[in-house]
């Protein structure tokens, strides 16, 4: 596509629930990453999909979240038993193997937690 | 670790000039980055400079990279309300992930 599409745009879920946000990346953009945007934070990274490498977890904050990116294509971020702390701007973003030229990045998934 | 600081906010006047600054801690930086988020909206882009540059500009765009002091600016010429956007900037280390600052906003005033 001709960019990075992110579903839903909004998500309200009721605390305890499990919640799975999509991303499609740009066409062959080896590189996937998931970033959560707190209110009047920077960007957290979650994280990092290349290729057929296994994926860098290291910013995932709990054993609650896990993402598993289907054919070195689309992504789905998955959050169990949803918490308050939860709620933020989830972004998805893709880059070409290089990387050199930075992220694109999706509009992202508000997710509210209520 | 890598750790990116920015100021929170910045207001100036239509048609004056902006100056955004950023600092970073991390001297295996490969590339530095400044994106722009509008409301609503994800994080566009708007230019890059490599670590063995100490300037690069892009139109209204400036951006200064001070190495030896991990300082980086950008500079927006005769600012437009249209530039009114909270500002990240972020560094690349070797491992390709992007640690961006908290964001600058800045407001542009008539």
């Amino acid at each position: 596509g001709a960019g990075v599409s992110q579903s839903p745009s909004n998500k309200v879920t009721e605390k305890g629930k499990d919640v799975e946000l999509r991303c499609d990346p740009i066409s062959g953009h080896t590189a996937l990453y998931w970033y959560r945007q707190s209110l009047g934070q920077g960007l957290e990274f979650l994280i990092y999909f290349q290729g057929n490498s296994a994926p860098d977890k290291s910013g995932l904050p709990s054993d609650r979240f896990s993402a598993e990116r289907t054919g070195g294509s689309v992504s789905t971020l998955t959050i169990q038993r949803t918490q308050q702390e939860d709620s933020a701007v989830y972004l998805c973003a893709s880059s070409p193997p290089d990387q050199v030229g930075g992220y694109t990045f999706g509009s992202g998934t508000r997710l509210t937690v209520v | 670790g890598e750790d990116v600081e920015q100021s929170l906010f910045l207001s100036v006047r239509e048609g004056d000039s902006s100056v955004i600054n950023c600092t970073y801690t991390d001297s295996s930086s490969t590339y530095l980055y400044w994106y722009k988020q509008e409301p609503g909206a994800g994080l566009q882009l708007l230019t890059y400079i490599f670590s063995n540059m100490d300037m690069k500009q892009d139109q209204r765009l400036t951006v200064l990279l001070n190495k030896k002091d991990k300082h980086l600016s950008l500079r927006i010429a005769d600012t437009q309300t249209g530039d009114s956007a909270i500002y990240f900037c972020a560094e690349m280390a070797d491992d390709y992930k992007l640690s961006f600052g908290a964001g600058t906003t800045v407001t542009v005033r008539a």
